[in-house]
């Protein structure tokens, strides 16, 4: 059975530190790996990772994909309290498996 | 502007009634689907619609049902609800290649009493 486990289920920052969050996929044939935020409704779309983009960045987040070890990291450096949000990942094509999730929350 | 819309936002059901929870996108995207969120589960997938006029069940389909009316339109029917249906739910829509994922609604939150 494919799956997708994230780590830490929840993480507490000051306002300033930097943040990694990681995503571990078990799959049968990997396809593409996704990285959401979400605040208080819809997940709102961060990054895609494939076999032909392991590394992405934008502003203070940047994620990277290891194929070999089957894992993807999110970076968050200079966190603020806007960051405060569940950081979902999945992995998939047209059809995706979730983790549960990291709570992440910036304390000013 | 409006991408993926959702309605209700919030509903509150008695055991065994029925509703239709409604979803349309205005993106042109082929793929539209059904999760439901709950607490220390993650999203999981109930139905999907790779491309109009196809339906295939998801990882939890038990209990609902649902009809891709259009490419703009799939919507979701519990016929005879339950207290184990209370959850957050979302319609999504995407276009296989785009690089982009899923284009999430922002969802209905429903309790079932």
């Amino acid at each position: 059975e494919d799956k997708v486990v994230q780590s830490p289920l929840s993480l507490v920052v000051h306002e300033g530190d930097t943040v990694t969050l990681n995503c571990s996929y078990e799959v049968t044939n990997f396809r593409s790996l996704l990285w959401y935020k979400q605040e208080k409704k819809a997940p709102t779309f961060l990054f895609m990772l494939t076999s032909s983009g392991i590394e992405k960045k934008s502003g203070r987040l940047s994620s990277i994909l290891d194929k070999k070890e089957l894992f993807s990291i999110l970076n968050i450096t200079a966190t603020q309290t806007g960051d405060s949000a569940v950081y979902l990942c999945a992995e998939g094509t047209y059809k995706y498996i979730f983790g549960t999730g990291t709570r992440l929350k910036v304390l000013a | 502007n409006a991408g993926v819309t959702q309605t209700p936002k919030f509903q509150v059901l008695k055991t065994g009634q029925s509703m239709t929870l409604q979803c349309a996108q205005d993106m042109n995207h082929n793929s539209m689907y059904w999760y439901r969120q709950d607490p220390g589960m993650g999203l999981r997938l109930i139905y999907y619609s790779a491309s109009e006029g196809t339906t295939d069940k998801g990882e939890v389909p038990n209990g609902y049902n649902v009809s891709r009316l259009n490419k703009r339109e799939f919507s979701l029917r519990l016929e005879s609800a339950a207290p184990s249906q209370t959850s957050v739910y979302f319609c999504a829509s995407s276009e296989r290649g785009s690089g982009y994922g899923y284009t999430f609604g922002s969802g209905t939150r429903l309790t079932v009493v």
